[in-house]
């Protein structure tokens, strides 16, 4: 129950691309859904998060689609760069800690 | 100012060995946060605690590992009698105050081999 599902693993988009990262919950005591960018050798850096009273949250290029009554939450990216090409975990957090889910590793082809 | 930081940063030790992994988080930092990271898995929660005070170590895998944070500022993760399934990222993070819509600030971890 406490487990965050995560598809796809892999994914690549040429420049330009809106590429949709996927998760999907069970436990309903959750109550923050972040997501987080990994450069190789770096830490996980958040980028974008919502609370479970919102539906949509947009920063930048970056959107976050939540469904509570289907329990999944969703990343896009528009109109991606190779820049963003990283690996991408979306997490929920229950009582302050963050369960993530296994990551999407990113490739956007210039 | 300073990130989260980690030392060391490598370590590689021999099974059986006892290890000390050292996080400093971000200044004033209120709550401190462990997890482990296997190569291409998203980090796992390990322990957290609020000031001093251990909050969770639901995610600890057995006894052989422990957390300590006796003054609320660094924390030291330490595992005992250290066996090759140990091996993998460690990473602290670090969060500004007790509210739970903040961010977590992640370190750049500590790789350990367990030979």
């Amino acid at each position: 129950q406490q487990q965050v599902k995560q598809s796809p693993q892999s994914l690549i988009v040429q420049k330009g691309g809106i590429p949709i990262i996927n998760c999907a919950y069970e436990n309903t005591a959750f109550d923050y859904f972040p997501w987080y960018q990994q450069f190789p050798g770096k830490g996980p850096a958040l980028l974008i998060a919502i609370r479970p009273d919102v539906s949509e949250k947009k920063e930048g290029r970056f959107t976050i689609s939540f469904n509570k009554s289907a329990k999944q939450f969703s990343l896009h990216i528009m109109d991606s760069q190779p820049g963003d090409s990283a690996t991408y975990f979306c997490a929920a957090s229950s009582r302050g800690k963050l369960i993530f889910g296994q990551g999407t590793e990113l490739s956007v082809k210039p | 100012g300073a990130g989260v930081s980690q030392s060391p940063r490598y370590k590689v030790t021999k099974r059986g060995q006892d290890v000390a992994l050292r996080c400093d988080p971000i200044s004033g930092h209120v709550s401190l946060y462990w997890y482990r990271q296997a190569l291409g898995q998203g980090p796992e929660f390990l322990t957290y605690f609020n000031y001093e005070a251990q909050q969770d170590k639901s995610g600890l895998p057995n006894d052989r590992f422990s957390a300590e944070r006796p003054e609320g500022s660094i924390s030291t993760l330490t595992i005992q009698r250290t066996e090759q399934r140990d091996s993998a990222m460690y990473r602290c993070a670090s969060k500004r105050d007790l509210g739970i819509y903040n961010e977590q600030f992640f370190g750049p971890g500590t790789r350990l081999t367990v030979l």
